[in-house]
């Protein structure tokens, strides 16, 4: 196990509607990025968070957005649901940027979202 | 776009030696090379990671060419639970974004 825990596991929603997911880190760990993996394909990158702000985004709508607490946990939000954004959610956690060099990921289970 | 090619899918025999390739010929040099895996409905795992240098953990030997266009992550005795689909990677440093490709899907049999 690599420390990382996501809620929920599973969750199905509507077409419109918004969810959002949660993700602890690893203890020590203070860096959160979120990915999304669809069916048969490796995982796309979201965003990353640190010290409680975005810094760093891939290729998704606004309609994705995150938080990061103080105690470095976070939220993955998406809101007007498709069709598409049915996948795996995968949230992980490393140190801090620039405090460590080629540190490694560690990730959690993911929570399957189905949007029907 | 992630910039590793990786052969779709290899079998290995259970308690062989699962050679798994890379390529990644437009590597700059201040980028390293990691491996993950990923079993089925789990999140993916860190295996190793390199610079030029070949690196050995607990899981896996990690063989870079000396050009650095191409690597190799060996598994030197395959177990049916090595069977993933495996991810190559480059990256700058250990906080920047993890670029999946398809991976290779290894399939370890018995």
């Amino acid at each position: 196990e690599t420390g990382v825990t996501q809620s929920p596991t599973h969750l199905i929603k509507t077409r419109g509607q918004q969810v959002t997911l949660r993700c602890s880190s690893q203890s020590g760990h203070n860096t959160v990025s979120w990915y999304q993996q669809a069916l048969g394909q490796g995982p796309q990158f979201i965003f990353q968070y640190y010290r409680e702000e975005e810094n760093g985004r891939g290729n998704f709508p606004p309609r994705f957005s995150g938080l990061q607490f103080p105690n470095y946990s976070s939220e993955l939000n998406v809101n007007a649901l498709e069709l598409d954004d049915s996948a795996l959610y995968l949230c992980a956690s490393s140190s801090a940027p620039g405090t460590a060099m080629n540190t490694e990921a560690f990730f959690g289970q993911g929570t399957r979202l189905t949007v029907v | 776009d992630a910039k590793t090619t990786q052969p779709t899918s290899m079998d290995c025999a259970e308690g062989r030696a699962a050679n798994l390739p890379c390529n990644h010929s437009t590597i700059s040099g201040n980028e390293y090379v990691y491996w993950y895996r990923q079993i089925h409905s789990q999140g993916p795992q860190y295996i190793i990671h390199g610079l030029k240098n070949n690196e050995t953990n607990e899981m896996a030997s990690l063989i870079i060419t000396e050009d650095r266009k191409s690597s190799t992550l060996i598994l030197p005795h395959a177990t049916l639970r090595d069977t993933a689909v495996y991810y190559c990677i480059v990256r700058v440093s250990g906080n920047t974004p993890l670029v999946f490709g398809k991976g290779t899907r290894l399939s370890v049999i018995a």
